[in-house]
């Protein structure tokens, strides 16, 4: 699997907008671009999941550079309860894989 | 539609005795992966399953660990002779297969302590 790089821990004010980094530069062009994040005493939940375009969902938007070998999550108005651990993963298209979880970016939320 | 069912969500055993977690994928779903975490730390990859079958199973310790995903019933994460360092977090998660994306869905975790 390609490597991914996360900051360690990253800090927001409640009601700011948070962008979380990660860099891939070592992606395919058919792999695909997952976040997951994981509550304190929970099971990791999937966040979003982008392939080139930029993409939004309920939860947060995914920004993808041009060159693929980056990506940012963005939390527009963070909230005490999205303080989580984030992890980047790449998934290959197509098949079966196993995703490899790194350490992640633990976000803390200051209210 | 259900999410992924983790039984039970804590379990306390002595040292010796025999863990068995369960795990009820998604409904729909064929693929089961089982990881570990343990305290402080990452997830840890242990094995990947399909009905009937272990696809890969790299993670896992060679002794005392064994799992299985029959054709009927819940996946089974079976841990013989536990000791302390087996006390982690245990998490499943399940997905439909093949398909293009791939995204997991997990299930909330089985906290295991051994005393």
């Amino acid at each position: 699997d390609a490597k991914t790089t996360q900051p360690n821990s990253m800090e927001s004010n409640e009601e700011e907008p948070v962008h979380l980094p990660c860099n891939h530069s070592t992606i395919s062009g058919t792999d695909y671009i997952h976040w997951y994040r994981q509550l304190p005493s929970q099971g990791p939940e999937y966040v979003i999941h982008g392939l080139t375009s930029n993409v939004n969902n309920r939860m947060a938007s995914l920004a993808i550079a041009e060159d693929r070998k980056s990506s940012t999550l963005i939390l527009h108005r963070a909230t005490l309860r999205d303080a989580a651990v984030y992890y980047c993963i790449l998934r290959p298209s197509g098949g079966s894989y196993i995703p490899t979880f790194g350490r992640g970016t633990s976000l803390i939320v200051h209210p | 539609n259900a999410g992924v069912m983790q039984n039970p969500r804590h379990l306390v055993r002595r040292r010796g005795q025999e863990a068995r977690l369960r795990c009820s994928p998604m409904k729909g779903h064929s693929h089961v992966y089982w990881y570990r975490q343990l305290p402080e730390e990452g997830l840890k990859f242990m094995v990947y399953l399909q009905k009937e079958n272990i696809i890969d199973e790299s993670g896992m310790p060679k002794e005392r660990f064994s799992a299985e995903f029959p054709k009927e019933g819940p996946s089974i994460l079976r841990i013989q002779q536990v000791v302390r360092g087996d006390s982690a977090a245990y998490f499943c998660a399940s997905s439909p297969g093949r398909e293009l994306t791939g995204e997991l869905f997990f299930g909330e975790g089985s906290r295991l302590t051994v005393l």
